[in-house]
């Protein structure tokens, strides 16, 4: 029962074009919205964040919506770099529980 | 600043045999602790978290443990591993009320042959 579901588990893009990433999860309840991206080797380092009471937050290149009523989230790179390529993971945190529950990422390519 | 240890960064162990992996974190006191587990193609999951010493919340059952002998430290352990116990370990830590961000360690690569 996967409550956050990053449907695609790859995605190539030309270096300078816009790179949009998914993410989908099932409970309404759940209140905050965050993207994290993952180097080889690496852990996950915290990238960009939203709360339910906002549809957009933006920070330089990154972007990311919110569709509460879809419970669709999406996270935006324009211009795409070849540094941006890395796993990206969505997680959804319920203030309930204080968890936070990752998606099984996307790995972006960003070719030169 | 806020570092977070682990080790061993790769760890190749047979079927049956015990497992202990550490996780220190400097900087910070009185972090909350979280041990997360990411298998091959699957999301990080959340295996324990630990808001003070010898506090531990387990959220998957499973053959691992946890325990948190100080402050700022957490280790995994198995008494007998499974083949399905491989993948890559990740230790993260917040402050506070701070669930949102947490920070991740290096994480350990395991490979349970």
């Amino acid at each position: 029962d996967q409550q956050v579901k990053q449907n695609s588990p790859s995605l190539s893009v030309q270096e300078g074009r816009i790179s949009i990433l998914n993410c989908d999860y099932t409970n309404s309840m759940f209140d905050y919205f965050l993207w994290y991206k993952k180097y080889p080797a690496e852990g996950p380092t915290f990238l960009i964040s939203i709360s339910s009471i906002k549809d957009k937050n933006e920070d330089g290149r990154f972007t990311v919506f919110l569709n509460k009523s879809a419970k669709h989230l999406s996270l935006h790179i324009v211009p795409s770099q070849p540094g941006d390529s890395a796993v990206y993971f969505c997680a959804v945190l319920s203030s309930n529980t204080g968890k936070l529950i990752f998606g099984q990422g996307t790995t972006l390519q960003v070719k030169p | 600043s806020q570092t977070i240890h682990q080790w061993p960064a790769t760890l190749v162990q047979p079927v049956g045999s015990p497992l202990s992996l550490e996780c220190t974190v400097e900087g910070t006191s009185n972090p909350n602790l979280y041990w997360y587990r990411q298998a091959a193609g699957r999301g990080l999951q959340l295996l324990f978290y630990s808001v003070g010493i010898g506090q531990i919340s387990s959220e998957v059952p499973q053959n691992l443990s946890a325990s948190r002998p100080q402050d700022r430290q957490f280790i995994l352990s198995s008494k007998k591993l499974l083949l399905s116990d491989s993948g890559f370990y990740l230790c993260a830590w917040s402050v506070g009320s701070s669930w949102e961000t947490q920070y991740f360690g290096p994480g350990t690569r395991l490979l349970v042959l």
